[in-house]
């Protein structure tokens, strides 16, 4: 059973900032918290983790707040090529393993 | 970039048939995952593996699966007999720790249909 909820799809237009949330509600207290985009027919790629407060890189930033019950990724100005789908992971319980939820489905339009 | 390489990209079989699906985890990653994804569906977590043996595995990982790493690159799921429901992209992946403090990298998939 998926540990994460997520919202099923978003839309968006070129230029703008997306912020997607999810909700961790049982994390447990070593987890990280993983951000995977997949594009249709290719596999999962890696674009952000985060165990608290705010992690930055060249395409994203996360943001989780003090009780890690979710955390919200944030894409800077998205451009037509970010149309993909957004998973939001956190370990299963014995640690062994990433569990992916549905993800959302983000569509930028221009 | 290192990548996980996975053979081959498409795969056709007949139900009933053994298939092999290979990958070449990174290699200074110790820990191995794979995954599949149905057509339209979410990724599904089949088994992780580490130190020749499987760390834990899904109930879709039943006795028609197992995993091997037979010599020190290549890491295989076979699927012994084959069914048309096992038709999906299956998705290795690998880590350096078990607790994906890095993540994990994925492979590029194998396109597995059965007929």
């Amino acid at each position: 059973l998926a540990k994460t909820t997520q919202p099923i799809s978003m839309d968006s237009y070129e230029g703008q900032e997306v912020n997607i949330t999810c909700s961790h509600n049982n994390i447990a207290t070593n987890d990280y918290i993983t951000w995977y985009q997949q594009f249709p027919s290719q596999g999962p790629r890696f674009i952000i983790q985060g165990y608290k407060t705010k992690v930055t890189n060249e395409v994203a930033s996360l943001f989780i707040p003090a009780d890690r019950k979710s955390s919200t990724l944030s894409l800077p100005r998205v451009s037509l090529s970010d149309t993909a789908v957004y998973y939001c992971l956190v370990p299963n319980q014995a640690g062994t393993a990433l569990i992916f939820g549905k993800g959302t489905t983000l569509s930028v339009s221009s | 970039e290192p990548e996980v390489t996975q053979t081959p990209s498409h795969q056709v079989t007949q139900m009933g048939q053994e298939v092999i699906l290979r990958c070449v985890p990174i290699s200074n990653h110790l820990y191995f995952y794979w995954y599949r994804q149905i057509l339209g569906q979410k990724v599904e977590f089949l088994v992780s593996f580490y130190n020749n043996e499987i760390s834990e595995k899904s109930e879709i990982f039943d006795d028609q699966f197992s995993v091997e790493r037979p010599d020190g690159s290549n890491f295989t799921l076979k699927i012994r007999s084959t069914k048309l429901e096992d038709s999906a992209m299956y998705f290795c992946a690998s880590s350096v720790d078990s607790s994906a403090r890095y993540g994990y990298t994925f492979g590029s998939g194998t396109r597995l249909t059965v007929v």
